[in-house]
Parts: structure tokens; sequence; C-alpha cells
């Protein structure tokens, strides 16, 4: 199975962006890289997804290694409500099961 | 849209008594999961759906632990007894399904059990 490693925290000034970093060093081909973020109380909430090239939506960007063993989540102008955990999650296949592997992710604190 | 509705959003007991968690999820969505959640860690899957069928419930604690998802849409989860170390938030989540379908979680239930 591919693991992923993040740093257990982070801060970042209020309207900087956030570079949330993830290793996945044992990814796989097929395999894609999945950001969620979990706000106090509430559901973790999808965030971006990518397998080879970088992407960006109205939340993030997220940057993909060439190798894709790294990936960066950028929070191009971070505000209070961005204070969450972020999962990095990378998609197992088992025959016909789609798991979801949640680590311990990164406490992200945006200080104001 | 509306998005997974989960109730009750908090519930305390007593050990050894039962206890239901409910689940309707994103119209539409015929994949459904349970996670459980402990205080610091991420969620780990408890059982998955596939409409009416439990395609992956080999994390689930079968001696204690029940669901179901009669008609292939609102389904519930059980603990019967619930034991101290239940204490935790279980969240529900729905996706359309295969194959690499974005999961949608509700608010969960925080469960202590006393």
């Amino acid at each position: 199975d591919a693991k992923t490693t993040q740093p257990p925290s982070m801060d970042c000034a209020e309207g900087r962006a956030a570079n949330l970093p993830c290793n996945h060093s044992t990814i796989s081909g097929n395999e894609y890289v999945y950001w969620y973020r979990q706000i106090h109380s509430q559901g973790p909430q999808y965030i971006i997804h990518g397998l080879k090239n970088n992407e960006t939506n109205e939340m993030a960007s997220l940057i993909i290694t060439e190798d894709r063993k790294s990936s960066t989540l950028i929070l191009p102008h971070a505000t209070l409500r961005d204070t969450a955990v972020y999962y990095c999650i990378v998609r197992v296949d088992e025959t016909s099961y789609d798991k979801v592997i949640f680590g311990p992710g990164t406490s992200l604190s945006v200080i104001p | 849209e509306a998005g997974v509705v989960q109730s009750p959003r908090y519930k305390i007991i007593e050990k050894k008594q039962p206890v239901a968690f409910w689940c309707n999820p994103i119209s539409g969505h015929n994949t459904l999961y349970w996670y459980l959640q402990n205080l610091g860690q991420g969620p780990e899957l408890l059982i998955r759906y596939e409409n009416e069928e439990a395609v992956d419930d080999s994390q689930l604690p079968k001696d204690r632990f029940s669901a179901e998802r009669l008609k292939g849409v609102d389904s519930t989860l059980k603990i019967q007894p619930a034991e101290l170390g239940d204490s935790a938030v279980y969240l529900c989540a729905s996706s359309l399904g295969y194959p690499q379908e974005t999961q949608y979680f509700g608010p969960g239930t925080r469960l202590l059990v006393l």
C-alpha cells in the first residue's frame, strides 16, 4: 500500500501562501493524490486531487513532482478559516475495492 | 445541493447500552461509507456499501457493530453493547461510485460512552 507522510503541524501568517508538503514515495503509477481538510467539529472536506499534472481549483493548487514521490498543496492566500487538519491521501485500489486511508494529517494554524 | 446528513450530532450513553447512528447520503450517490475517527487521528473505514450491498466490512467489529442500508439510500450503524473505547466520532460519507470518485462527508456523530 502506498502511504503518505506529512509534518504534524504548520503555522502560516494570514494572507500569505500556505504550502503543505506530502511525501508518497511508494505511489503506484495509477494512484491519484487527494487532499482533504477537516475543520474542527466538521467532517473532512474534499479540496483537490491529481495524477501527474499540476491542478488548480477555486480552493487550492496541487503541485506534484515529476517522479510523483511528493506533492505540495498550496493555499494562495490563507485566511483564519483555513485553520484545519489537512490530509494527503493516495487512493489504494485492491481488486474491486477503493480504500481511502487517512493518516494523522497536518494541523495548519493560520495566525492573524 | 444538500450534503450528507447525519443524526444525532451528539450522543451520550452509559456502557453496555445500545446506540444507533443514521446517515442520509447525497441524492444519487450509490456508494456509502462509515468511518470511525478517534481524537487526534484520521478517519478509519468501518464499512462501505455499493447500493444495498456491503462490499467491504473487513474493519467492522462484527461482535458488537452492525450496519444496514436496506433500500440503498439511508444507512444505520449500530453498536450493541457499547464499550468505553467506542467513544469517538462516527462519520458517514458518500460518493457517486467508482473508480476515483470524491467522497463527501457528513458532520459526524460524536459519541461519548460513560
